[in-house]
């Protein structure tokens, strides 16, 4: 059964750097099929789509982050990452990592999610 | 970016009554060729990740109790809870994967009446 569990700090400070890093167990990383991607909620709002990335490398980020927004893939830990830098408030959410069906795809495996909160 | 517009923000309903989802894109997300409408529908419950329920418009995830059905095509879709049970208490998003960036819809809360 696949799972997917998210590990990171819980507090970032204004313009520092958010990291979070998504463990899959149950399944392999590398498949050819799936694309693996991050969905944030900051509180009180709905989801928004980070982007995802592709165990080979290949990226697709939300134009709206783009500029900020950093993904990679560790296949021997099993593991993709996310780097999203010049956080402020607004990127205080819970950040979920998820399986995607494909660059365009539905997300049909998600983690249990992570508060972040960016404050001094 | 394809826009998604939920209705209504939030519904009450009796237990064992229907309960109505509305989601419309600001474009159709029905590629002709395939005949597929790239849209699909979760539930997230507090303190829960998100749970697909239906993709391609009207699939049912594996294990999703089939009192819940979804369907439209291009630009309207629609999720029902045919009988509602105190367990299906969430909001529920619509989203779209015809195109990048994926977009959600806003969110529709399922209350008991």
């Amino acid at each position: 059964q696949l799972q997917l569990q998210e590990s990171g700090p819980g507090l970032v400070k204004p313009s520092e750097t958010l990291s979070l890093t998504c463990t899959v167990s149950g399944g392999s990383i590398n498949s050819s099929t799936y694309y693996w991607g991050w969905i944030r909620q900051p509180p009180g709002k709905g989801l928004e789509c980070i982007g995802s990335i592709h165990y080979r490398g290949s990226t697709s980020y939300n134009p709206s982050l783009r500029s900020r927004v950093t993904m990679s893939v560790d296949t021997s830990k099993n593991q993709f990452s996310l780097k999203l830098n010049s956080v402020s408030a607004a990127d205080t959410a819970v950040y979920y990592c998820a399986r995607v069906t494909g660059t365009t795809g539905f997300f049909d495996c998600w983690g249990q999610g992570t508060l972040v909160t960016v404050s001094s | 970016d394809i826009v998604m517009t939920q209705s209504p923000d939030s519904l009450a309903v009796s237990l064992g009554e229907r309960a109505t989802i509305n989601c419309k894109s600001s474009q159709s997300v029905l590629y002709r060729s395939s005949n597929k409408n790239y849209l699909a529908w979760y539930q997230l419950k507090p303190g829960q990740p998100p749970n697909l329920l239906i993709y391609w418009a009207s699939t049912r995830e594996s294990g999703v109790p089939d009192r819940f059905s979804a369907s439209g095509s291009g630009t309207d879709f629609t999720l029902t809870i045919s009988s509602l049970q105190a367990e299906d208490v969430a909001v529920y998003y619509c989203q779209q994967y015809y195109s990048t960036p994926l977009t959600f819809g806003g969110g529709t809360k399922v209350e008991i009446k």
